[in-house]
Protein backbone atom coordinates (compact mmCIF):
# COMPACT_ATOMS: atom_id res chain seq x y z
CA UNK A 1 0.00 0.00 0.00
CA UNK A 2 1.28 3.23 -0.53
CA UNK A 3 -0.80 5.01 2.01
CA UNK A 4 -0.58 8.98 2.03
CA UNK A 5 1.24 10.42 -1.06
CA UNK A 6 2.06 13.92 -1.82
CA UNK A 7 3.43 15.70 -4.70
CA UNK A 8 6.03 17.33 -4.93
CA UNK A 9 8.60 16.50 -2.57
CA UNK A 10 10.35 19.56 -2.73
CA UNK A 11 9.68 23.04 -4.51
CA UNK A 12 11.08 26.25 -4.81
CA UNK A 13 8.62 29.27 -5.36
CA UNK A 14 9.03 33.14 -6.48
CA UNK A 15 7.23 35.47 -4.19
CA UNK A 16 3.82 35.91 -5.59
CA UNK A 17 3.84 32.77 -7.61
CA UNK A 18 0.68 30.03 -7.03
CA UNK A 19 0.88 26.32 -6.91
CA UNK A 20 -1.28 23.52 -5.56
CA UNK A 21 0.22 20.68 -3.05
CA UNK A 22 -1.23 17.17 -4.29
CA UNK A 23 -2.32 14.44 -1.74
CA UNK A 24 -3.68 11.34 -1.90
CA UNK A 25 -4.44 8.26 0.24
CA UNK A 26 -5.46 4.67 -0.84
CA UNK A 27 -6.53 3.60 2.73
CA UNK A 28 -10.23 4.62 2.05
CA UNK A 29 -9.80 7.02 4.55
CA UNK A 30 -12.55 9.83 5.37
CA UNK A 31 -11.17 12.50 6.75
CA UNK A 32 -7.98 14.23 5.71
CA UNK A 33 -5.60 17.01 6.62
CA UNK A 34 -3.06 19.67 5.69
CA UNK A 35 -0.74 20.69 8.24
CA UNK A 36 2.55 22.87 8.04
CA UNK A 37 6.00 22.54 10.44
CA UNK A 38 8.10 25.22 11.18
CA UNK A 39 11.51 24.72 13.29
CA UNK A 40 10.17 25.41 17.07
CA UNK A 41 6.40 25.71 16.07
CA UNK A 42 5.50 22.11 15.78
CA UNK A 43 2.58 21.28 13.40
CA UNK A 44 -0.02 23.70 13.16
CA UNK A 45 -3.34 22.83 11.25
CA UNK A 46 -4.09 24.64 8.09
CA UNK A 47 -7.19 22.83 6.83
CA UNK A 48 -8.92 19.82 7.52
CA UNK A 49 -12.18 17.71 5.88
CA UNK A 50 -13.66 15.34 8.40
CA UNK A 51 -15.72 13.42 5.38
CA UNK A 52 -15.80 13.76 1.69
CA UNK A 53 -17.51 17.09 1.14
CA UNK A 54 -16.55 19.32 3.58
CA UNK A 55 -13.42 21.79 4.56
CA UNK A 56 -13.16 23.65 7.44
CA UNK A 57 -10.49 26.05 8.73
CA UNK A 58 -7.29 25.26 11.46
CA UNK A 59 -5.32 27.00 13.28
CA UNK A 60 -3.24 28.99 10.43
CA UNK A 61 -5.77 29.20 7.50
CA UNK A 62 -4.45 32.83 5.80
CA UNK A 63 -3.15 32.56 2.34
CA UNK A 64 -4.35 29.02 1.45
CA UNK A 65 -7.01 27.06 -0.08
CA UNK A 66 -8.13 23.41 -0.43
CA UNK A 67 -10.43 21.17 -1.89
CA UNK A 68 -11.59 17.74 -1.14
CA UNK A 69 -11.77 16.73 -4.26
CA UNK A 70 -13.17 13.42 -3.62
CA UNK A 71 -12.66 10.68 -1.18
CA UNK A 72 -8.63 10.06 -1.91
CA UNK A 73 -7.78 13.70 -2.89
CA UNK A 74 -7.30 16.59 -0.97
CA UNK A 75 -5.13 19.64 -2.45
CA UNK A 76 -3.58 22.36 -0.85
CA UNK A 77 -3.27 25.61 -2.47
CA UNK A 78 -0.94 28.64 -2.33
CA UNK A 79 -2.52 31.73 -4.70
CA UNK A 80 0.44 33.96 -3.62
CA UNK A 81 2.85 32.34 -2.05
CA UNK A 82 5.04 34.97 0.82
CA UNK A 83 8.21 34.04 2.35
CA UNK A 84 6.34 33.47 5.40
CA UNK A 85 5.11 29.98 3.85
CA UNK A 86 8.35 28.96 3.75
CA UNK A 87 7.82 25.66 5.30
CA UNK A 88 7.18 21.84 5.41
CA UNK A 89 4.21 20.76 4.43
CA UNK A 90 2.38 17.50 5.33
CA UNK A 91 -0.80 15.73 4.66
CA UNK A 92 -2.49 13.03 7.02
CA UNK A 93 -5.72 11.22 6.91
CA UNK A 94 -7.50 9.08 9.45
CA UNK A 95 -10.15 6.38 8.99
CA UNK A 96 -12.76 7.90 10.85
CA UNK A 97 -12.53 11.67 12.47
CA UNK A 98 -9.08 12.10 14.57
CA UNK A 99 -10.03 9.45 17.12
CA UNK A 100 -7.83 6.79 15.56
CA UNK A 101 -3.99 6.69 14.32
CA UNK A 102 -2.96 9.35 11.45
CA UNK A 103 -1.32 8.69 8.97
CA UNK A 104 0.98 11.02 7.16
CA UNK A 105 2.72 11.59 3.90
CA UNK A 106 6.09 12.38 3.76
CA UNK A 107 6.14 15.39 3.51
CA UNK A 108 6.68 18.85 0.77
CA UNK A 109 9.65 20.67 1.80
CA UNK A 110 8.49 24.11 0.18
CA UNK A 111 10.99 27.34 -0.26
CA UNK A 112 9.77 30.77 -1.01
CA UNK A 113 12.00 32.97 -2.15
CA UNK B 1 -3.39 29.43 26.59
CA UNK B 2 -2.32 27.01 23.76
CA UNK B 3 -4.31 24.19 23.63
CA UNK B 4 -1.57 21.72 24.06
CA UNK B 5 1.83 22.47 25.67
CA UNK B 6 4.74 20.75 26.07
CA UNK B 7 8.64 21.61 27.43
CA UNK B 8 10.21 21.36 23.98
CA UNK B 9 13.69 20.53 25.65
CA UNK B 10 15.88 19.27 24.54
CA UNK B 11 15.87 16.33 27.14
CA UNK B 12 19.60 14.69 27.20
CA UNK B 13 19.63 11.09 29.05
CA UNK B 14 22.45 8.54 29.18
CA UNK B 15 21.48 5.36 27.69
CA UNK B 16 19.44 2.88 29.91
CA UNK B 17 18.21 5.34 32.04
CA UNK B 18 14.19 6.41 32.31
CA UNK B 19 12.54 9.64 31.37
CA UNK B 20 9.23 10.91 31.43
CA UNK B 21 7.74 13.92 29.57
CA UNK B 22 4.10 15.55 30.12
CA UNK B 23 1.66 17.05 28.07
CA UNK B 24 -1.42 19.40 29.36
CA UNK B 25 -4.69 20.45 27.53
CA UNK B 26 -6.90 23.12 27.30
CA UNK B 27 -10.10 21.83 26.83
CA UNK B 28 -11.56 19.20 28.37
CA UNK B 29 -13.93 18.02 26.43
CA UNK B 30 -10.82 16.69 24.63
CA UNK B 31 -11.55 12.62 23.84
CA UNK B 32 -8.86 11.20 22.00
CA UNK B 33 -5.13 10.97 23.20
CA UNK B 34 -1.82 10.17 21.05
CA UNK B 35 2.13 10.21 21.33
CA UNK B 36 3.53 10.53 18.00
CA UNK B 37 7.28 10.02 17.66
CA UNK B 38 9.44 12.89 14.75
CA UNK B 39 12.81 11.68 13.16
CA UNK B 40 14.37 14.78 11.99
CA UNK B 41 12.90 15.39 8.70
CA UNK B 42 10.46 12.73 8.89
CA UNK B 43 6.80 12.26 9.28
CA UNK B 44 5.32 11.67 12.48
CA UNK B 45 4.57 8.12 13.27
CA UNK B 46 2.19 6.94 16.20
CA UNK B 47 4.10 5.77 18.87
CA UNK B 48 1.30 5.29 21.09
CA UNK B 49 -2.88 6.19 21.78
CA UNK B 50 -3.22 7.14 25.45
CA UNK B 51 -6.60 5.40 27.28
CA UNK B 52 -8.17 6.55 30.34
CA UNK B 53 -6.88 3.29 32.17
CA UNK B 54 -3.15 3.97 30.78
CA UNK B 55 -1.18 1.54 28.59
CA UNK B 56 1.79 -0.13 28.57
CA UNK B 57 3.99 -1.50 25.16
CA UNK B 58 6.97 -2.51 25.87
CA UNK B 59 9.67 0.32 27.59
CA UNK B 60 6.70 2.81 26.67
CA UNK B 61 3.78 3.83 29.26
CA UNK B 62 1.56 6.00 28.65
CA UNK B 63 -0.89 8.00 31.20
CA UNK B 64 -4.31 10.33 31.07
CA UNK B 65 -5.09 12.37 33.58
CA UNK B 66 -8.58 13.57 33.07
CA UNK B 67 -8.94 15.98 35.75
CA UNK B 68 -5.36 17.76 35.89
CA UNK B 69 -6.27 17.39 31.79
CA UNK B 70 -2.73 15.76 30.87
CA UNK B 71 -0.77 13.28 29.78
CA UNK B 72 2.17 11.58 30.01
CA UNK B 73 4.94 9.16 28.46
CA UNK B 74 7.53 7.07 30.39
CA UNK B 75 10.42 5.71 28.41
CA UNK B 76 11.83 3.09 30.47
CA UNK B 77 15.65 1.62 29.48
CA UNK B 78 16.40 4.12 26.99
CA UNK B 79 17.98 3.64 24.20
CA UNK B 80 20.23 5.17 21.66
CA UNK B 81 17.27 4.73 18.75
CA UNK B 82 14.60 6.84 20.75
CA UNK B 83 16.50 9.73 20.19
CA UNK B 84 13.57 11.85 18.57
CA UNK B 85 11.02 14.26 19.30
CA UNK B 86 8.01 13.10 20.77
CA UNK B 87 4.74 14.78 19.37
CA UNK B 88 1.60 14.75 22.30
CA UNK B 89 -1.38 14.60 20.00
CA UNK B 90 -5.07 15.80 21.46
CA UNK B 91 -8.34 15.43 19.40
CA UNK B 92 -11.29 17.67 19.77
CA UNK B 93 -13.94 14.90 18.83
CA UNK B 94 -16.99 17.84 18.70
CA UNK B 95 -15.17 19.57 15.31
CA UNK B 96 -12.25 16.56 14.24
CA UNK B 97 -9.68 18.46 14.82
CA UNK B 98 -6.10 16.78 15.47
CA UNK B 99 -4.22 19.32 17.46
CA UNK B 100 -0.38 18.78 18.00
CA UNK B 101 1.88 20.08 21.04
CA UNK B 102 4.95 21.78 19.77
CA UNK B 103 6.80 18.34 20.76
CA UNK B 104 9.77 17.69 23.07
CA UNK B 105 13.10 16.72 21.83
CA UNK B 106 14.82 14.00 23.34
CA UNK B 107 18.32 13.06 23.10
CA UNK B 108 20.25 9.44 24.54
CA UNK B 109 23.82 9.97 25.26
CA UNK B 110 25.69 7.05 24.79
Amino acid sequence: NAGVTQTPKFQVLKTGQSMTLQCAQDMNHNSMYWYRQDPGMGLRLIYYSASEGTTDKGEVPNGYNVSRLNKREFSLRLESAAPSQTSVYFCASTPWEGRTEAFFGQGTRLTVV
Amino acid sequence: RKEVEQDPGPFNVPEGATVAFNCTYSNSASQSFFWYRQDCRKEPKLLMSVYSSGNEDGRFTAQLNRASQYISLLIRDSKLSDSATYLCVVVMNRDDKIIFGKGTRLHILP
